[in-house]
């Protein structure tokens, strides 16, 4: 089945980039997605991209695929105490009906 | 645009009660999907729903979990009997037609 990984922290000092990492197992992986989950809150999308590409920009947000290696990160530039939050890597398998399977999260730290 | 809305935001209950929760898509949304979050743990699918008929319920618990969406449109999700172990967040999300999906903030359940 999918295996979705991610490392558990991340402290990081407010005005620097934070850089979060996942590896995933399934190669038919169509899309790959990261949300945000701040504290007793739903989880909000904040980006995806497709498996046929490999970097997307999106204001602070850089999402840099390799596909050869299942590894997928999320690069946050001059992060902030409000990007203080749990961050899920999600994908989308090629087969089934646009399921998502999540990694375990990771959360990130900001230090003022 | 309104997005998902999830009640109740909390219940606790005893074990061997039933609970029900409910969920209101975007509008518009054909898709609509539940999951389970167990505290420290990215959310697992439950079931998922293409209009009002079942697309994947394989994970669904369902000697004790029930879900149905009769009209398309909002859903409910009933455990009966609760056993400890469904002490998580329930999450609801709707999907549209790119396949990314839009969370709820979720119903924490506290089983005791």
């Amino acid at each position: 089945g999918e295996d979705v990984e991610q490392s558990l922290f991340l402290s990081v000092r407010e005005g620097d980039s934070s850089v979060i990492n996942c590896t995933y197992t399934d190669s038919s992986s169509t899309y790959l997605y990261w949300y945000k989950q701040e504290p007793g809150a739903g989880l909000q999308l904040l980006t995806y991209i497709f498996s046929n590409m490999d970097m997307k920009q999106d204001q602070r947000l850089t999402v840099l695929l390799n596909k050869k290696d299942k590894h997928l990160s999320l690069r946050i530039a001059d992060t902030q105490t409000g990007d203080s939050a749990i961050y899920f890597c999600a994908e989308s398998p090629l087969t089934g009906a646009n399921n998502l399977f999540f990694g375990t999260g990771t959360r990130l730290t900001v230090i003022p | 645009e309104a997005g998902v809305a999830q009640s109740p935001r909390y219940k606790i209950i005893e074990k061997r009660q039933s609970v029900a929760f409910w969920c209101n898509p975007i509008s518009g949304h054909a898709t609509l999907y539940w999951y389970q979050q167990i505290l420290g743990q990215g959310p697992k699918l439950l079931i998922q729903f293409q209009n009002n008929g079942v697309v994947d319920d394989s994970q669904l618990p369902k000697d004790r979990f029930s879900a149905e969406r009769l009209k398309g449109v909002d859903s409910t999700l009933k455990i009966q009997p609760a056993k400890l172990e469904d002490s998580a967040v329930y999450l609801c999300a709707s999907g549209g037609r790119g396949g990314e999906q839009y969370f709820g903030p979720g119903t924490r359940l506290t089983v005791t």
